[in-house]
C-alpha cells in the first residue's frame, strides 16, 4: 500500500507579526547552514546561509541564527506576509558540497 | 535567463518499467545534484556529479538507480524496473562551482508507480 509521511510541524501566525521557525542539526562538522523556501508544488528556493563561524545574519525581512552549543538554528521573517506561507526546511552543507535537509516547518499566514 | 529545467514534470510508469528523469542546469552551471523527496518530508540527497563525472554518489540506492551527466545535453536520472515505493518527487538543482552555496533546483518530476 501507498506509505503516509509524517505531518509537517505547522506555524500559524497573522500578518504583520514576526515568525521564528527552528531547526535542530546534527553534524557538527557542517560548513554552511541554509535555509530554503518550498512553495506548494514547485522546488526549493534559496532564501539565506551562514557560515558556521557566525552565529548571526541578516537579509531583507530574514535573520538566521546559529547556536553551534545546542546545534540549533532559527529563521526569524519580519512582518510576515500572504507571500511567505511556504514550508520552510533547513539544511546543513558539508565539504562534499551535498545538502542535508531537515524535515521541514510548515508557515501557514492568516489575515 | 531560463532556470533549471527538469522534464517530464510528471510521469506515470507501472511497475517494472523504466523511468528516465531529465535535468537541464541553468546556463554555465557545470554541477548537478538530484534530491528525492518523499510527501511531507524533507529532501535527500542522491548524487552529485560534474560534467563527465560522479562526484558523490553517496544517497544512490545500490541498484536499479543510475545518473550520468554527458558532455553534451542533460543530465538523466534513470531508474530501472520501478517499484511503487520509488513514487516521489525527484529534484534536480545545479551550482556554477564546487563550493558555491546557493544550489538552485528545478521544478521537479513527480513519478507515480502504479
Amino acid at each position: 500500500g501507498e506509505s503516509v509521511g509524517l505531518h509537517l510541524p505547522t506555524l500559524s501566525v497573522q500578518e504583520g507579526d514576526n515568525s521564528i521557525i527552528n531547526c535542530a542539526y546534527s553534524n557538527s562538522a557542517s560548513d554552511y547552514f541554509i535555509w530554503y523556501k518550498q512553495e506548494s508544488g514547485k522546488g526549493p528556493q534559496f532564501i539565506i546561509d551562514i557560515r558556521s563561524n557566525m552565529d548571526k545574519r541578516q537579509g531583507q525581512r530574514v535573520t538566521v541564527l546559529l547556536n553551534k552549543t545546542v546545534k540549533h538554528l532559527s529563521l526569524q521573517i519580519a512582518a510576515t506576509q500572504p507571500g511567505d506561507s511556504a514550508v520552510y526546511f533547513c539544511a546543513e552543507k558539508e565539504n562534499t558540497d551535498k545538502l542535508i535537509f531537515g524535515t521541514g516547518t510548515r508557515l501557514q499566514v492568516f489575515p | 535567463n531560463a532556470g533549471v529545467m527538469q522534464n517530464p514534470r510528471h510521469l506515470v510508469r507501472r511497475r517494472g518499467q523504466e523511468a528516465r528523469l531529465r535535468c537541464s542546469p541553468m546556463k554555465g552551471h557545470s554541477h548537478v545534484y538530484w534530491y528525492r523527496q518523499l510527501p511531507e518530508e524533507g529532501l535527500k540527497f542522491m548524487v552529485y556529479l560534474q560534467k563527465e563525472n560522479i562526484i558523490d554518489e553517496s544517497g544512490m540506492p545500490k541498484e536499479r538507480f543510475s545518473a550520468e551527466f554527458p558532455k553534451e545535453g542533460p543530465s538523466i536520472l534513470r531508474i530501472q524496473q520501478v517499484v511503487r515505493g520509488d513514487s516521489a518527487a525527484y529534484f534536480c538543482a545545479s551550482s556554477p562551482k564546487r563550493g558555491y552555496n546557493e544550489q538552485f533546483f528545478g521544478p521537479g518530476t513527480r513519478l507515480t508507480v502504479l
